[in-house]
């Protein structure tokens, strides 16, 4: 298993603003990722981070809106940028846990509850 | 492409009452299932998982059986508890583009909530 932890729990931002995510994991994974949950929504994925490439994004999603840092393998970063009211929402940290060869299971960190007005 | 399919909610149980969320998939290959608990203002605490067919997972009571001939993973408990109260969401873990990647997919999740 992992332990994730993120920074902040929470935070309230002002429109135009942007705001730092930050992901910390108990042991070295290759594979984060980030999501987003809005209200009463199941989970979207932002961006697949690998240590050492580029992040990934989905369809939807875009770097200069959501760029993301991955210095290491137990570290990772979300910034969401220039926000607006849409942006409220969850945003969370996973890692895939890699057994016989293959990713076996994804855990998940606490999320980030952001609010902007 | 990969697709999983759980009863809409909500869903409002007596305490000690008898648990059943349906969950059906649709992949290629063979993947494996999970099913994630989210407490009230928390994250996604993995809550069981099975990786191939007719393996059964279990925790805290609740259990889970990968049925590949009906292509479900239903989520049952015998006697649910005032603590059991969360959202639960069903997904599948499976390779895509051959590339040693891979995609979880999530259902849309189903809120329970259990009245003393």
């Amino acid at each position: 298993s992992a332990v994730i932890s993120q920074k902040p729990s929470r935070d309230i931002c002002q429109r135009g603003t942007s705001l730092t995510i930050q992901c910390q994991v108990d042991s070295q994974v290759t594979m984060m990722f980030w999501y987003r949950q809005q209200p009463g929504q199941s989970l979207t994925l932002i961006a697949t981070a690998n240590q050492g490439s580029e992040a990934t994004y989905e369809s939807g999603f875009v770097i200069d809106k959501f760029p993301i840092s991955r210095p290491n393998l137990t570290f990772s970063t979300l910034t969401v940028s220039n926000m607006s009211p849409e942006d409220s929402s969850i945003y969370l940290c996973s890692v895939g846990v890699v057994a016989s060869g293959r990713t076996d299971t994804q855990y998940f960190g606490p999320g980030t509850r952001l609010t902007v007005l | 492409g990969n697709s999983v399919t759980q009863m809409e909610g909500p869903v409002t149980l007596s305490e000690e009452a008898f648990l059943t969320i349906n969950c059906t998939y649709t992949a290629t290959g063979y993947p494996s299932l999970f099913w994630y608990v989210q407490y009230p203002g928390e994250g996604l605490q993995l809550l069981l998982k099975a990786t191939k067919a007719d393996d059964k997972g279990s925790n805290k009571g609740f259990e889970a059986t990968y049925r590949k001939e009906t292509t479900s993973f239903h989520l049952e408990k015998g006697s649910v508890q005032v603590s059991d109260s969360a959202v639960y969401f069903c997904a599948l873990l499976s390779a895509y583009s051959g590339a040693g990647s891979y995609q979880l997919t999530f259902g849309k999740g189903t809120k329970l909530s259990v009245i003393p």
